[in-house]
């Protein structure tokens, strides 16, 4: 069964700071891991999606990596600004059910100004 | 252009009640994913389809929770005899292709639950 997990479960940094948010996931068998973002009272934001065969991806800001045989995935966000506060989420497929992401618990972040 | 959309908002009910969810996905999309949050916890996969077919239903907890979607569009969770342990946030997802075809999940805003 897989298991995803996210250290730290809570971060909280002063504007500018450049940081990173850890996942990391049981089984390496996975077609994609995506990262979402979750604002309170609304839906999750899809940010990056990283195919078993790529090892990053990127946008604006964001930086994704992803290291299947270990497991281990990494969403660096450069410069944060309070906007960036929210919950992360990061999720994996793959095994023979092609529609279930397996979530991992998220991360709060808090950008202080 | 319009995104996944959950209704009700909010549903309150009284226990050993049934209630429908209701998921409309963007337009288009052939796949949409049922999941269930709790608070402080990332979503917990319920069912999948393509199209009008039922995938994957691995995730339902037990055969008081049913979905359908009939037309291969707009989609329903319904939940039998409701107990105060369904009390979570319903979330609604769809994506373009399915998920092993790496196409984004898209969410809608949930419906929140609450059984009394």
């Amino acid at each position: 069964k897989q298991e995803v997990t996210q250290i730290p479960a809570a971060l909280s940094v002063p504007e500018g700071e450049n940081l990173v948010l850890n996942c990391s996931f049981t089984d390496s068998a996975i077609y994609n891991l995506q990262w979402f973002r979750q604002d309170p009272g609304k839906g999750l934001t899809s940010l990056l999606l990283i195919q078993s065969s790529q090892r990053e991806q990127t946008s604006g800001r964001l930086n994704a990596s992803l290291d299947k045989s270990s497991g281990r995935s990494t969403l660096y966000i450069a410069a944060s600004q309070p906007g960036d506060s929210a919950t992360y989420l990061c999720a994996v497929i793959g095994g023979t059910s092609y529609g279930k992401l397996t979530f991992g618990q998220g991360t709060i972040l808090t950008v202080h100004p | 252009g319009a995104g996944v959309s959950q209704s009700p908002r909010y549903k309150v009910t009284k226990r050993g009640q049934d209630v429908a969810l209701r998921c409309d996905p963007i337009s288009g999309h052939v796949s949409l994913y049922w999941y269930r949050q709790a608070l402080g916890q990332g979503p917990e996969f319920l069912t999948y389809f393509n199209y009008e077919a039922q995938q994957d239903k691995s995730g339902l907890p037990n055969d008081r929770f049913s979905a359908e979607r009939p037309e291969g569009s707009i989609s329903t969770l319904t939940i039998q005899r409701t107990e105060q342990r369904d009390s979570a946030m319903y979330r609604c997802a769809s994506s373009l292709m399915g998920g092993m075809f790496n196409s984004p999940l898209h969410f809608g805003n949930g419906t929140r639950l609450t059984v009394t």
